[in-house]
Formats: C-alpha cells, structure tokens, sequence
C-alpha cells in the first residue's frame, strides 16, 4: 500500500491476555518506530528498528512488551498479560532512513484492555 | 538528551485570527525539528520540517515555523485561521548525528480550538 498500515485498528482484550499488533511500512523504509499515544497525552516512543535489528528499545515499559521484525518489512508489537494501563493507541511509523528524514505515521491500532 | 516543551495544552482563537503555537527544544547536537498535525481519530500528519536549511520553513495548509537558535524555539504560526485548522499539534525533535535512529522525541501536544 501507500502508506504504513496497522492491524487491528480496534482491539478490546481482557485483562490478563496477550494481543499482538501489526505494522506493515511502507515498502523500502528501512527505518520502523512504535509509539504509543495515551488518552490526552503525547506520544511515547517505544522501540525503533533499522532493517531488522532494534538499536534502541529503550522505550518499551516493561518485560511485557516485546517487537520483532522480519524481512526489514512488517513489524509485531506483542503485550503479555495485558494490564488496563495499556489501553492506548499504538502507532506505527516508517521512514526511509533515519535521521531526517520524514517519518511517515499509520493510522494506529486502538487498544482498550477491559 | 532531548526534549521537547509546547507551552500551552489548549489553545483557542477565532476565525481569521493568526495562529501561534510554541514549542521549545532541548538538544545537545544539532537538531532536527517536526511540526505534526492530528485530526480527531486519525494518524499524526507531517506539516513541516526543519533540517539545518532555511529557518523559515513553510509548511502544508498555510503553516510556517522559525527556527531560532538563540531562543531554542520552532514556534509554529498561520497567519488566519480556518475551522479546519481544529486539531491537536505536536512539536517533535530528533538529532543530526543519527545517533539515536533519528527517532523522534516529542512534546505533549497543543490542541487548537476556532471559534466562528
């Protein structure tokens, strides 16, 4: 596609479960980044990848959160055991390289732990 | 270590009237610095960026922002307003040096409410 897609872009979970949240970038961005965005604040940065090695994950909250990337292309965002201070929007952002360049935002994945 | 503080959570100006929201940076490298836009329930979306080239940069929809250096300010402004221009507004910050993976650092965000 044009853009960075995200999958689901709603998810409600249980507290207790794990939910895992896709990012698809845009093709030949090498460079990924996860956010997440809480109600009404900024956004906090989570976990960036070049290719698909993460150099800064420095982010993530806790050892609940973990991410991978495969083929320097899609990325997953895995929550275990889903606490209800996770519900947010997760945003995933691509760019072509890093340092400068734009960083291309998706649309996120709202997620609400119940 | 980078920041980024945007002065002013909410803003509110009326139809036609200029627009200024603040930001200021933190960095010990030279920076780099975004201005996004976010509709209600979308994505974020790039309105302007500066690089180390002009420091008045123009963006989409009319926006400009300055870099100052002496003042460590990108101060975003529109010369009118339009209703449409209702949105929240984040000033990002990364560094030159690709130290960090360019990853951005951003401030807490400015909603912009405009009035008829």
């Amino acid at each position: 596609g044009a853009g960075v897609s995200q999958s689901p872009s709603n998810k409600v979970t249980e507290k207790g479960k794990d939910v895992e949240l896709r990012c698809d970038p845009i093709s030949g961005h090498t460079a990924l980044y996860w956010y997440r965005q809480r109600l009404g604040q900024g956004l906090e940065f989570l976990i960036y990848f070049q290719g698909n090695s993460a150099p800064d994950k420095s982010g993530l909250p806790s050892d609940r959160f973990s991410a991978e990337r495969t083929g320097e292309s899609v990325s997953t965002l895995t929550i275990q055991r889903t606490q209800q201070e996770d519900s947010a929007v997760y945003l995933c952002a691509s760019s072509v390289r890093d340092s400068g360049n734009t960083i291309y935002f998706g649309e996120g994945s709202w997620l609400t732990v119940v | 270590a980078q920041s980024v503080t945007q002065l002013g959570s909410h803003v509110s100006v009326s139809e036609g009237a200029l627009v200024l929201l603040r930001c200021n940076y933190s960095s010990s490298v030279p920076p780099y610095l975004f201005w996004y836009v976010q509709y209600p329930n979308q994505g974020l979306q790039l309105l302007l960026k500066y690089t180390s080239a002009a420091t008045l940069v123009k963006g989409i929809n009319g926006f400009e922002a300055e870099f100052k250096k002496s003042e460590t300010s990108f101060h975003l402004t529109k010369p009118s307003a339009h209703m449409s221009d209702a949105a929240e507004y984040f000033c990002a910050v990364s560094d030159t040096l690709g130290n960090q993976g360019g990853k951005l650092i951003f401030g807490q965000g400015t909603e912009l409410s405009v009035k008829p």
